[in-house]
């Protein structure tokens, strides 16, 4: 099956820095990798998503890149508030069967 | 976007009870819903999948006998935890794709909280 990994599990920056979280994945039939946002005590929010056959893609202060060959995806936060502080999970799914693989998790704090 | 309901958001039962959790897809239809389990800083991990009008696919490891899931309608789900233990608190999410939507996305229910006692 898909197995995924994901660093760092913890990523402490300052407001107006840059944040990096890097994931890999096993499974060359995966083709949809989205990325979510959970708060405390809540399910998980889509925040950007990137499909198999796209490079790169960007929406306001996020971005996502995806690597095919290396298998790896990472998302990239930039401009950080301290609003952002979240945990962060990708996953990695193949969307013929359905099921999506989920990252441990990275707990992001933006200090003030 | 598309809406997921969860009730009840939080249960605190007695050991050996039974729990029901229900999960909704508010304004679309879900032939398919996603069960997952999440323990206290840990990821969500897939329970099983719940197809609609028909037997649910449990992942490795997960008993179906001990967590019951029924699909009934195209905008319900169930998940039933059969005389629960405190092995069994944790946060339970579901999800549900929309076809009605020209996306793969997964769409997630706030959770629900179950504390066995």
């Amino acid at each position: 099956g898909e197995n995924v990994e994901q660093h760092p599990s913890t990523l402490s920056v300052q407001e107006g820095d840059s944040a990096v979280i890097k994931c890999t994945y096993s499974d060359s039939a995966s083709n949809y990798f989205p990325w979510y946002k959970q708060e405390l005590g809540k399910g998980p929010q889509l925040i950007i998503d990137i499909r198999s056959n796209v490079g790169e893609k960007k929406d306001q202060r996020i971005a996502v890149t995806l690597n095919k060959t290396a298998k790896h995806f990472s998302l990239h936060i930039t401009e950080t508030q301290p609003e952002d502080s979240a945990v962060y999970f990708c996953a990695a799914a193949n969307t013929n069967a359905g099921k999506s693989t989920f990252g441990d998790g990275t707990t992001l704090t933006v200090k003030p | 976007g598309a809406v997921v309901s969860q009730h009840p958001s939080w249960v605190i039962c007695k050991s050996g009870t039974s729990v029901k959790i229900e999960c909704r897809s508010l304004d679309f239809q879900a032939t398919t819903m996603f069960w997952y389990r999440q323990f206290p800083k840990q990821s969500l991990m897939l329970m099983a999948t719940s197809n609609e009008g028909s037997k649910a696919t449990y992942e490795q490891g997960v008993e179906k006998d001990k967590f019951l899931i029924n699909h009934a309608s195209l905008t319900l789900s169930t998940l039933t935890v059969t005389s629960a233990h405190p092995e069994d608190s944790s946060f339970y999410i579901c999800s549900a794709p929309s076809v009605r939507f020209v996306s793969d996305e997964q769409f997630f229910g706030p959770g629900t909280r179950l504390t066995v006692l």
